[in-house]
């Protein structure tokens, strides 16, 4: 059973416009949720995280935003650039509550077009 | 700093044999977790040692086992190699706690089971 989704396999974007990336949870205790990215044979980078007292995290070009609500999460690129192309990987897990580990979803590749 | 620092990078084994994977943690840090990344999945979690400390399995066979030793590196073995194993193994650190908060990932060893 799947606990982080991440319903999208693929995405292509202009370069300058805005990427969304989606993300849904089915676990309510899940207060914690971060952001990865992984290039072709490296390991994922972390991006950018939020706790579920939050509902929207700002670094840069990155926005990340929770609606506890729908256990749904996005993440906004803008603008999107080349060196944004890459997998990005959805992550929970029970910190404040278990700290348990982290839970990824299966990924969405994000192709960014010149 | 050196980031988090894994060997062998590529490897092939045959069905039955055993290996074992090296992780050394960012400096500092004392946590260390593993995860396997079959192709098309998100990383999946295997193990998490804290202060030389099992604190956390996932669901994987006793075939994989793990340790951390007294500088904070670990080894993953894997018993009784079979295909399903093929994956990609990541390591990760965090600095104080047990993962759940931000980990920070190595560039991974691609296992190979022929």
């Amino acid at each position: 059973d799947q606990q982080v989704k991440q319903n999208s396999p693929s995405l292509s974007v202009q370069e300058g416009r805005i990427s969304i990336l989606n993300c849904d949870y089915t676990n309510s205790m899940f207060d914690y949720f971060l952001w990865y990215k992984k290039y072709p044979a490296e390991g994922p980078t972390f991006l950018i995280s939020i706790s579920s007292i939050k509902d929207k995290n700002e670094d840069g070009r990155f926005t990340v935003f929770l609606n506890k609500s729908a256990k749904h999460l996005s993440l906004h690129i803008v603008p999107s650039q080349p060196g944004d192309s890459a997998v990005y990987f959805c992550a929970a897990s029970e910190y404040y509550s278990g700290n348990t580990p982290l839970v990824f979803g299966k990924g969405t590749r994000l192709s960014v077009i010149a | 700093d050196a980031g988090v620092t894994q060997s062998p990078t590529h490897l092939i084994k045959t069905r039955g044999q055993q290996v074992t994977l090296r992780c050394s943690p960012i400096s500092g840090h004392k946590s260390v977790s593993w995860y396997q990344q079959v192709l098309g999945q998100g990383p999946q979690f295997i193990f998490q040692y804290y202060e030389k400390e099992e604190r956390g399995r996932g669901n994987f066979p006793d075939r994989f086992s793990a340790r951390q030793f007294p500088n904070y590196s670990s080894e993953l073995n894997v018993n009784a190699l079979l295909l399903g194993d093929s994956a990609l193994y990541l390591c990760a650190s965090s600095w104080g706690v047990p993962s759940g908060n931000t980990i920070y990932f190595g560039e991974g060893s691609w296992l190979t089971v022929v």
